[in-house]
């Protein structure tokens, strides 16, 4: 079975410092991917990056961007420049095999809450 | 942009009761997927549905029923809602691409609290 793994389970940062936050997985599957989503207080959850086992560059995504190291299987999501508008939760997913003929289904961390100080 | 609404973002039900939760997906989207999360649990994927009429359960489907008539409509079903169904209950849709990344897009949530 997949496992994901979020050791932080809090986090502060200060407005506009960068910020890290964790995600170690586990799987024997050669083909996968790597989600990071972000949760605010409203509930909605908002896909922010992706990263494909097979990419051989990290992701990026305007503020957001993905240190990927495959060996160690992590999966850093790295904030750059945080705003207070960035305070929410994060949750890291890896892509299950697939469940159907048609997509996949999401394995999902338990979170780390970040929270960004003036 | 995907839109994912669901009917209602706060209900409160009394144990017993039949209780319906809509989501609607305006993006032609094949997947669909129903998830509680919970304080300390993550979220865990309860049903999901790959086409029209077609249905797989999760990692946690007991007490819990879906129906997908309409390939745009996903509602899930508590038939005899119980207290330890109170939750936030979380819709989501995808493409449905095989071998790419196909996000998952989420709606609102739906506060579900059993009296």
């Amino acid at each position: 079975a997949q496992k994901i793994t979020q050791t932080q389970p809090g986090m502060f940062v200060q407005e506009k410092e960068a910020v890290t936050l964790d995600c170690t997985y586990d799987t024997s599957d050669q083909s996968y991917g790597l989600f990071w989503y972000k949760q605010p207080s409203s509930g909605e959850m908002i896909f922010l990056i992706y990263q494909g086992s097979y990419d051989e560059q990290n992701a990026t995504e305007g503020r957001y961007s993905l240190n990927f190291q495959k060996a160690r299987k992590s999966a850093n999501l790295v904030i750059s420049a945080s705003q207070l508008g960035d305070s929410a939760m994060y949750f890291c997913a890896m892509r299950e095999t697939h469940l159907s003929n048609s997509g996949y289904a999401l394995n999902f961390g338990k979170g780390t809450s970040l929270l960004v100080t003036p | 942009d995907v839109k994912v609404t669901q009917s209602s973002r706060y209900l409160v039900k009394r144990t017993g009761e039949k209780v319906f939760l809509e989501c609607v997906q305006d993006m032609d989207h094949e997947n669909m997927f129903w998830y509680r999360q919970d304080p300390g649990l993550g979220l865990r994927l309860i049903y999901f549905s790959y086409d029209v009429k077609m249905k797989e359960k999760g990692d946690i489907p007991e007490g819990y029923s879906v129906s997908r008539e309409k390939k745009e409509r996903f509602s899930l079903i508590l038939e005899s809602a119980s207290t330890n169904q109170t939750s936030m209950y979380l819709c989501a849709s995808s493409l449905g691409q095989t071998g790419s990344h196909d996000a998952q897009y989420f709606g609102p949530g739906t506060r579900l609290t059993v009296l």
